[in-house]
């Protein structure tokens, strides 16, 4: 069955520092991955997609992510973390056609000046 | 260009009530995709709607239903409220565009549906 996993529930960096948030996922064919972004009491906002093509992607403010077949992961990154970039996210797996969208558990993120 | 937009923002009910939450999709759309997301979890698909008909169902029981308008905007119908219904629902809209294998779904900002 189609599945994703952030291993991560939470993870707390500094203002300033580098950041990946880690994203795996299970879906037997080519894979239409998602990275979203929540603010509290918000809903979703896309940072960026990979449909196909370049496997690193940019998105916005400021984030990137990897797509690596070999390890069926999405990793998000970001070089220099704001404090504004504190809410939840949540990466996601769609499907071919459109129809579903797939979503992990999220990870939360805190920072700390 | 308003995004998706929902409505109400907030809502309580009592266990046994019926509910009905509405969406209107991003200017262009055509498909709208209704989603539960309880309190520390990922958003969980409901059902999807096109041309009016419901195209894809997750595993929600029938008190769960829907209905698509001809200008998209769609309505979420709960029936016999539980107490675990209690949560965000989530609606998004997309588009299936020329040449590209999938959609990309943006949401609106949610309605919170507690039920007492």
């Amino acid at each position: 069955a189609q599945s994703v996993t952030q291993p991560d529930i939470h993870i707390t960096v500094s203002e300033g520092a580098s950041l990946e948030l880690r994203c795996n996922y299970s879906y037997g064919a080519t894979p239409y991955l998602f990275w979203y972004v929540q603010s509290p009491g918000q809903g979703l906002q896309l940072l960026l997609k990979y449909f196909s093509g370049d496997t690193l992607v940019q998105g916005i403010k400021g984030f990137e992510a990897e797509f690596k077949r070999s390890q069926s992961s999405f990793n998000l990154r970001k070089p220099s973390v704001h404090w504004s970039d504190a809410a939840e996210y949540f990466c996601a797996v769609g499907y071919t056609g459109g129809f579903k969208t797939i979503f992990g558990a999220g990870t939360r993120l805190f920072v700390k000046a | 260009d308003a995004g998706v937009t929902q409505s109400p923002t907030h809502l309580i009910k009592t266990r046994g009530q019926q509910v009905t939450l509405r969406c209107s999709p991003k200017s262009g759309h055509d498909t709208v995709s209704w989603y539960q997301q309880a309190l520390g979890q990922g958003p969980q698909f409901i059902f999807q709607y096109y041309e009016e008909e419901e195209r894809q169902r997750g595993n929600f029981p029938d008190r769960f239903s829907g209905h698509q308008f001809p200008n998209y905007s769609s309505e979420l119908n709960v029936n016999a409220l539980l107490l675990g219904d209690s949560a965000l629902y989530l609606c998004a809209s997309s588009s299936l565009r020329q040449g590209e294998s999938t959609d990309t779904q943006y949401f609106g900002p949610g309605t919170r549906l507690t039920v007492l």
